[in-house]
């Protein structure tokens, strides 16, 4: 079974810019985690998608969204860049009834 | 308030020697969860164990044991025999009823050969 997979690998923006990442589950599960990981703040949680629906937000500004597709694929999106957004996005996606989450390789995105 | 403390920083040790991560949290919760990962220089995390808040049970795998108490409120991690395999950041996390997880800052752990 493939693992969970997350597009790109790597990015590099500039400030104000745009982005958009991509998370692909494993097959048959239906909810997916966003984190952003630095080296100050630890792993933090960005939201969480089921069915299509965000069931929990982290406590980041409204520049940082999601949504999920009904394959169950995810996106998120971050608008105006800034320098701090800099850092490893993770994707984390669980069977229903799991409660182990299962990462992907994450981007790593640089904002210059 | 949910809230995960790896008070360890930074660890290392010598190949082959017991090394024991710690993991304190905190949760008015009566039903929870709680996970260790290990995430290796690559950056993919790597789930490690589950255990929920009713199962007290220590267990072990392999090099691998976790000590769970809840009356202090901890979840340790001892690798025995460490190799120099083991060097990664590991993580501890806990999951409340709801599925959003709260991690710790994470312990990076050098074993030196």
């Amino acid at each position: 079974k493939a693992g969970v997979t997350q597009t790109p690998r790597y990015l590099i923006k500039t400030r104000g810019q745009q982005v958009t990442l991509s998370c692909s589950p494993i097959s048959g599960h239906r909810s997916v985690s966003w984190y952003q990981q630095t080296p100050g703040q630890g792993l933090q949680f960005l939201f969480e998608y089921f069915s299509e629906t965000q069931r929990n937000k982290g406590n980041f500004p409204g520049r940082f969204s999601g949504r999920q597709f009904s394959n169950s694929r995810s996106e998120m999106n971050v608008s105006t860049l800034e320098l701090g957004d800099s850092a490893l996005y993770l994707c984390a996606s669980s069977l229903v009834g799991q409660n182990e989450q299962f990462f992907g390789p994450g981007t790593r995105l640089t904002v210059l | 308030a949910q809230k995960v403390t790896q008070a360890q920083t930074e660890i290392s040790v010598v190949e082959k020697e017991d090394v024991t991560l710690d993991c304190v949290y905190e949760t008015r919760d009566t039903t929870y969860y709680l996970f260790w990962y290990k995430q290796p220089p690559s950056g993919e995390l790597v789930f490690l164990i589950r255990r929920n808040s009713f199962d007290e049970q220590n267990e072990i795998s392999g090099r691998y044991s976790w000590n769970f108490q809840k009356s202090t409120s901890s979840f340790n991690f001892t690798i025995t025999a460490s190799q120099v395999v083991d060097s990664a950041v590991y993580f501890c996390a806990l999951r409340r009823t709801g599925n959003q997880f709260y991690f710790g800052t994470g312990t990076s752990l050098t074993v030196i050969p």
